[in-house]
């Protein structure tokens, strides 16, 4: 147990739905991320907030949208996504984001997406 | 533009060998590299973070290094166990928010 965890663990959706992925962390992080895992390629930095403001938008499609209404929680919505979107979403958080001594990160273990 | 290479991306020993996983990554200008663990279908747990100031870091029967002028990690594993089958992956960081991933080594250890 990571201190960081995910629900669902498992998510099957069609193209015009609309779901939400959770991520909560009780480690007292400020610092929150969302990376994508597609099959045999790296991990993809998606969305990083810190201390609850988003500082970071890899270039991430609208359909994706992050939400961070507190420091130990992190959602992202899905809208109209593609078969391609198909991947495991990994949340992580990390204790201070300014600080390259203290921020080692830790994992949830993910959301398995699969688009029909 | 940061690129992280792991090789090799398959490794198959017998239990009780020891052995070596290696990371590249193209630009040296890194506060640290950190090396993860993750089992099939799950998140990553974190093994070692070595500052850029660092050479090594150990935890148990792992031991990691880091040579930033050459731009190379390695992570060695003594005496492998079957426990031990997993992806291992290193990721470099270059500034806060920048992270980037090798694709990973799959490990499996035999008994």
């Amino acid at each position: 147990e990571t201190g960081v965890t995910q629900t669902p663990r498992h998510l099957v959706m069609g193209m015009t739905n609309k779901k939400s992925l959770k991520c909560e962390q009780h480690l007292g992080h400020n610092a929150m991320y969302w990376y994508k895992q597609s099959a045999k390629k790296p991990l993809e930095l998606m969305f990083v907030y810190n201390f609850k403001e988003q500082t970071e938008n890899n270039s991430v499609p609208s359909r994706f949208s992050p939400e961070c209404p507190n420091s130990s929680h992190l959602f992202l919505h899905l809208h109209t996504l593609q078969p391609e979107d198909s991947a495991l979403y990994l949340c992580a958080s990390s204790q201070d984001p300014y600080s390259a001594t203290n921020e080692k990160l830790f994992f949830g273990s993910g959301t398995q997406l699969s688009v029909l | 533009k940061q690129e992280v290479t792991q090789i090799p991306a398959a490794l198959s020993v017998p239990e009780g060998e020891n052995l070596v996983l290696n990371c590249s990554f193209t630009d040296s200008a890194i506060y640290n590299l950190q090396w993860f663990r993750q089992d099939p279908g799950k998140g990553l747990t974190s093994l070692l973070l070595i500052q850029s100031s660092q050479r090594e870091q150990t935890s148990g029967r792992l031991n990691a290094s880091l040579d930033k002028s050459s731009g190379r990690s390695t992570l060695y594993i003594a005496a492998s166990q079957p426990g031990d089958s997993a992806t291992y992956l290193c990721a470099v960081r270059r500034n806060n928010n920048d992270m980037r991933f090798g694709a990973g080594t799959r490990l499996t250890v035999k008994p």
